[in-house]
C-alpha cells in the first residue's frame, strides 16, 4: 500500500494567514493527488484532483501543487469558514489511501 | 447527483453488515463513473473499502478482501456493500461516494454510523 504522510497534524492560524499543507507519499503518485476539506459532522468535500486542478465551486484562495511524491496544498488567505481538517488522498494504486489528516485550528 | 446511504445503525458482532447507497439526480449506469465505498473510524481514520463498475467490474483493499462485496443494482439505481463477520473495529462512518476525475471522490453521501456491539 502507499503511504500517505501529511504535515502538520494540526496548526493554528488566524484569519488572513497564508496556510501550508505537505503530503508526502511511499511512492509515487504521479499527480493522482487529492485534497479535500472534512468540516465536524460532515462529510469530506473534494477541493483540488490531479494535485492542481481545482474541483468546481472550490475559491481561487485554495491551491495545489507536486508531483511524484511530494505535494502541497495552500490557502493563501485564511477565512473563517476555512477552519477544518484537511485530507490528501492517492487515487494512483489500489488500494486507494488517505492521509492522516491536518487540521487547521483558531 | 445525489448519493445517500441506509443501513442498520447498531450491529452484534459476527453479523453481516448490509449498506445501501441510493443515487439520485442521474443514473448510476451513466457515463464512465466508479462507485466506492470508505469509512472513517477514529482509530484508523479514512479507509477505502472498495469500488465499483456499473458492468460489475470491483476493486477491493486486500484488508477486507476476505469480507467485503460490492454489487450494484441499475434497475433501482443504487449499489451495496456487504461486509461479513463484524467485530468493534469495524465501527466506523460509512460513506458512498462517486469517483470522479482523475480519481477523486467528487460527491460523497453524509454518511451512516454502523456501531458494532453485544
Amino acid at each position: 500500500d502507499i503511504q500517505m504522510t501529511q504535515s502538520p497534524s494540526s496548526l493554528s492560524a488566524s484569519v488572513g494567514d497564508r496556510v501550508t499543507i505537505t503530503c508526502r507519499a511511499s511512492q509515487t503518485v504521479s499527480t493522482y493527488l487529492n485534497w479535500y476539506q472534512q468540516k465536524p459532522g460532515k462529510a469530506p468535500n473534494l477541493l483540488i484532483y490531479a494535485a492542481s486542478t481545482l474541483a468546481n465551486g472550490v475559491p481561487a484562495r485554495f491551491s495545489g501543487s507536486g508531483s511524484g511524491t511530494d505535494f502541497t496544498l495552500v490557502i493563501s488567505s485564511l477565512q473563517p469558514e476555512d477552519f477544518a481538517v484537511y485530507y490528501c488522498h492517492q487515487s494512483y494504486n489500489i488500494p486507494r489511501t488517505f492521509g492522516q489528516g491536518t487540521k487547521v485550528e483558531i | 447527483v445525489q448519493l445517500q446511504e441506509s443501513g442498520p445503525g447498531l450491529m452484534n458482532p459476527s453479523q453481516t453488515l448490509s449498506l445501501t447507497c441510493s443515487v439520485s439526480g442521474g443514473s448510476i449506469s451513466s457515463g464512465s463513473y466508479y462507485w466506492s465505498w470508505i469509512r472513517q473510524s477514529a482509530g484508523k481514520g479514512l479507509e477505502w473499502i472498495g469500488r465499483l463498475y456499473t458492468n460489475d467490474l470491483t476493486d477491493y483493499n486486500p484488508s477486507f478482501k476476505s469480507r467485503v462485496t460490492i454489487s450494484v443494482d441499475t434497475s433501482l439505481n443504487q449499489f451495496s456493500l456487504s461486509l461479513k463477520s463484524m467485530t468493534a473495529a469495524d465501527t466506523a462512518m460509512y460513506y458512498c461516494a462517486r469517483v470522479g476525475r482523475y480519481g477523486g471522490f467528487d460527491v460523497w453521501g453524509q454518511g451512516t454510523m454502523v456501531t458494532v456491539s453485544s
